[in-house]
């Protein structure tokens, strides 16, 4: 499965736009992008997955350049319960999910 | 959507002893769970994947015999802690998927707190 980097971090302000970016340069060809949220003392939350181009669902939008390397997830107008960690997966036909640091999303008032 | 329940949400035992945590899909079948562990202020360890009616798979440096998985049914896959020790303290998660293939959302379940004095 692809090593995926997302920053450690990020800050944001309610009704703000939140753009989180992963690196993930050794995708395998066949392997899916996915997006988690976990909230403190809870299990995972899907939000979003895709393999290329855009995806837009009720809750965010995936944008996923070309070559694969990457992808942002997009969350519109964050509000105060949008603080959580939000995980960038490379998801495999193996069925198994490794999952990295995580990205601390703190969206103030 | 699909539902996973664990239970107990959290349990407090007593260094020494076996501690099992239960994980349903209460609305689908699932012919594969896993079964994760978190430690505070990091990330969710893979421990183990489990197929129905056959041995789980555990990821390296994870102790099969210390960590006893059974999948006996499609709805019920159950995580064992033998002889626990403080050192074990950690929230428990697992997940269900509902194909045995590539294909298919997983599904995670609140998770359970696990403390042993």
């Amino acid at each position: 499965l692809a090593k995926t980097t997302q920053p450690i971090s990020m800050d944001s302000y309610e009704g703000q736009e939140v753009n989180i970016t992963c690196s993930h340069n050794n995708i395998a060809t066949n392997d899916y992008i996915t997006w988690y949220q976990q909230f403190p003392s809870q299990g995972p939350r899907f939000i979003i997955q895709g393999y290329k181009t855009k995806v837009t669902n009720e809750v965010a939008s995936l944008f996923i350049p070309a070559d694969r390397k990457s992808s942002t997830l997009s969350l519109p107008r964050v509000s105060l319960s949008d603080t959580a960690v939000y995980y960038c997966l490379g998801w495999s036909n193996t069925g198994k999910l490794i999952f990295g640091q995580g990205t601390t999303l703190q969206v103030k008032p | 959507g699909a539902v996973v329940s664990q239970h107990p949400s959290w349990v407090i035992c007593k260094s020494g002893t076996s501690v099992k945590i239960e994980c349903r899909s209460l609305d689908f079948q699932a012919t594969t769970m896993f079964w994760y562990r978190q430690f505070p202020k990091q990330s969710l360890m893979l421990m183990a994947t489990s197929n129905e009616g056959s041995k789980a798979t555990y990821e390296q440096g994870v102790e099969k015999d210390k960590f006893l998985i059974n999948h006996a049914s499609l709805t019920l896959s159950t995580l064992t802690v033998t002889s626990a020790h403080p050192e074990d303290s950690s929230f428990y998660i697992c997940s269900a998927r509902k194909t045995s293939g590539g294909e298919g959302e997983q599904f995670f379940g609140p998770g359970t707190r696990l403390t042993v004095l």
